[in-house]
């Protein structure tokens, strides 16, 4: 069975304290990563997609990694309006045009103090 | 702007009663699906469909119900046989359900039980 945990599940930053947020997994074949942000009482919103292990991503303060068992979202020099949950989910490889189901995780609460 | 539109924002439910989720998409996306978002725990698939006239269902698809009979519509009926139905309920869409593009996301419907 496919599994994703994200952690820490909440994370509090001073504005421009640069971490990162994990997102460990398990598929049977890694067919996309995909991160969102999720503000509250609000849909989710794509940020990036990895397809395999080495690849990287940025848009503007943050930057997404990739390895085999893991991804990392850096966030450089946080803003107060940076505050999101942030999700993490995985599709798993399925066979022929069989669908591809996301699997995600728990999410990390991050907020940014000014 | 294209995107995916959900309604009402927020919902009460009587005991006994049906109710109906609305979802609709102008993205053009041949897939659609429905989630259910409670706190502390990642996004769980309630059904899925790929095509007109044609759903699956997801992972928690007990006591919900949906159709699809236009391709910009996927409305979720949430069954007096769910007995649990207080969450966030959030409508998604992407190009298929068998590629690897990500999945875009309404505001969600938030639903209460009275």
């Amino acid at each position: 069975e496919d599994q994703v945990t994200q952690s820490p599940e909440a994370l509090r930053l001073q504005e421009g304290e640069s971490s990162s947020l994990n997102c460990s997994y398990t598929v049977s074949g890694l067919r996309g990563l995909f991160w969102y942000r999720q503000d509250p009482g609000k849909g989710p919103e794509f940020l990036f997609t990895l397809y395999s292990a080495g690849e990287e991503k940025e848009k503007e303060r943050l930057k997404a990694t990739l390895t085999k068992k893991e991804s990392f979202l850096h966030i450089t020099a946080p803003k107060p309006e940076d505050s999101a949950t942030y999700l993490c989910a995985v599709q798993a490889r399925a066979g022929g045009t069989s669908y591809g189901k996301l699997t995600f995780g728990q999410g990390t609460i991050l907020t940014v103090h000014p | 702007d294209g995107g995916i539109t959900q309604s009402p924002k927020y919902l009460f439910r009587k005991e006994g009663q049906n109710v109906t989720l609305s979802c609709e998409q102008n993205l053009n996306h041949d897939a659609m699906y429905w989630y259910r978002q409670d706190p502390g725990q990642g996004l769980r698939l309630i059904y899925y469909s790929q095509i007109v006239n044609d759903f699956q269902k997801g992972d928690i698809a007990e006591g919900y119900s949906v159709s699809r009979e236009k391709k910009e519509s996927f409305p979720l009926t949430v069954t007096s046989a769910q007995k649990n139905p207080t969450a966030f309920y959030l409508c998604a869409s992407s190009w298929s359900t068998y590629s690897n593009q990500p999945q875009h996301f309404g505001d969600g419907t938030r639903l209460s039980i009275l």
